[in-house]
């Protein structure tokens, strides 16, 4: 078990572009949860799934996010039209139900 | 919506003296974790608390969930370097279906 891992580690993109991050949860994790963190702040809720499932997404969360977990196993987070203001590091966590949560290194997305 | 407050936000003590920072919740919750984050890196597990008054000790640090399970604190008895970090709570304020908020962390640091 190589962990919950992510991909990319780091994202310069132009305003208004689309960006896609993915994460690879640890197998047997049947939950997989979206954060946004910016510096000197807690994890942010974006989403989180249990199995395929989207089970809640952020009130706070534009309708430019978007995410899949199509075959209960790895999940993509899309953000369309990037504003500077979605520079922020994203980080994936798995879990096993309510257990302890293991989180990836994250994706650092830089929009300029 | 469920709102997680730390406090304090910073502190920074001599090694040797103790280290106590406070998690509340605006929202009764079922259950509360609590996550260090290395500066630099993601958040790791550090425990896990369910039961109302519960108190659980791993070798210098103290957890303690609240009888109200609205608070909980993390108590650090002779602060050492490799403590240094952010501490984070978490919780859910649902059943086992709800999602992990995260507070707003407090960050230590530890001088010689």
């Amino acid at each position: 078990d190589t962990g919950v891992s992510q991909d990319p580690r780091h994202k310069i993109t132009k305003r208004g572009q689309n960006v896609t991050f993915r994460c690879d949860p640890i197998s047997e994790h049947n939950r997989l949860y979206w954060y946004r963190q910016t510096l000197g702040q807690g994890p942010e809720f974006l989403t989180y799934f249990q199995n395929e499932a989207q089970l809640e997404k952020s009130r706070l969360l534009s309708d430019r996010f978007s995410a899949e977990r199509p075959k209960g196993s790895f999940s993509t987070l899309e953000i369309q039209r990037t504003e500077q203001g979605d520079s922020a590091m994203y980080l994936c966590a798995s879990s096993l139900q309510t257990e302890e949560a293991f989180f990836g290194q994250g994706t650092r997305l830089t929009v300029v | 919506g469920q709102q997680v407050m730390q406090i304090p936000q910073y502190q920074h003590v001599q090694e040797g003296e103790d280290f106590t920072t406070y998690c509340n919740s605006s929202t009764t919750l079922s259950n509360i974790q609590w996550y260090k984050q290395r500066p630099g890196g993601h958040p790791v597990f550090l425990i896990q608390l369910v039961k109302s008054g519960e108190v659980k000790k791993q070798k210098r640090l103290t957890f303690q969930f609240g009888e109200a399970k609205k608070n909980s604190s993390l108590h650090i008895t002779a602060t050492q370097t490799t403590d240094v970090g952010t501490y984070f709570c978490a919780g859910r304020d649902g059943g086992t279906a709800s999602k992990l908020t995260f507070g707003t962390g407090t960050r230590l640091q530890v001088t010689l």
